[in-house]
């Protein structure tokens, strides 16, 4: 399995750019998760999807920020404008299944995207 | 609100050194906890999930244990392989259905040969 995909892995803009991070989960996996990464906040959960239908997005910051996910293989991380204080590193994971189900919680991550916002 | 501090927020060791990491959560019902490592530049690899007080699980050098207050990390005769940003994770929520995790800090461990 070639585990989460994501892309880009960099990606540097100018401020008030259009954004677009894209995700593919492991194969089979119900649940899709986005987080962010910074030195100040560490890792923060952003906003999650069962069955591709949003369940959570009360980690979103912004109404700049926003998430599809338009079938099982596929989800979009879009930010609109970009401001500097986006600059971090984006994760995205999947998981089997149902929490407190032993083995089928595990959230498996992706390497990430560094976005810098100049 | 959950909560999750670890500490230290660093720590170098010899290798060989034997020592622990430490997780401090507050939670609104437990679901699990989770460990995982994470090296430069990559993302957060799994190593264990914990449900209950009193469970332990073991992976080669790595020992992760659960009370109700905090979890330990075991180093034993680290390696520099090892070094790494050790992260801790909580999950809530009594009801159905995968929730997020709620990430501390992580505690920087550097082995040195």
């Amino acid at each position: 399995d070639a585990g989460v995909i994501q892309s880009p892995r960099h990606e540097v803009t100018e401020m008030g750019q259009e954004v677009t991070l894209r995700c593919k989960p492991i194969s089979g996996h119900d649940y899709l998760f986005w987080y962010r990464q910074t030195m100040m906040r560490g890792l923060e959960l952003l906003i999650y999807f069962n069955n591709n239908v949003p369940i959570d997005d009360s980690g979103m910051p912004e109404d700049r920020f926003s998430a599809k996910m338009p079938n099982a293989s596929f989800s979009t991380l879009k930010i609109q404008p970009s401001e500097p204080r986006d600059s971090a590193v984006y994760f995205c994971a999947s998981s089997p299944g149902l929490a407190g189900a032993p083995g089928t919680d595990t959230q498996y991550f992706g390497p990430g995207t560094r976005l810098t916002v100049l | 609100e959950d909560q999750v501090t670890q500490s230290p927020e660093a720590l170098r060791l010899q290798e060989g050194e034997s020592s622990s990491l430490n997780c401090s959560y507050t939670v609104s019902g437990l679901r699990g906890l989770f460990w995982y490592r994470q090296d430069p530049g990559k993302g957060p690899e799994f190593l264990f999930t914990l449900y209950s007080a009193g469970e332990e699980k073991e992976k080669e050098r790595l020992k992760a244990t659960l009370t109700k207050k905090e979890s330990f990390l075991h180093i034993t005769a680290p390696k520099p392989e090892d070094s790494a940003t050790y992260l801790c994770a909580v999950q809530a929520g009594a009801g159905g259905g995968a929730d997020g995790l709620t990430f501390g800090k992580g505690t920087h461990l550097i082995i040195q040969p």
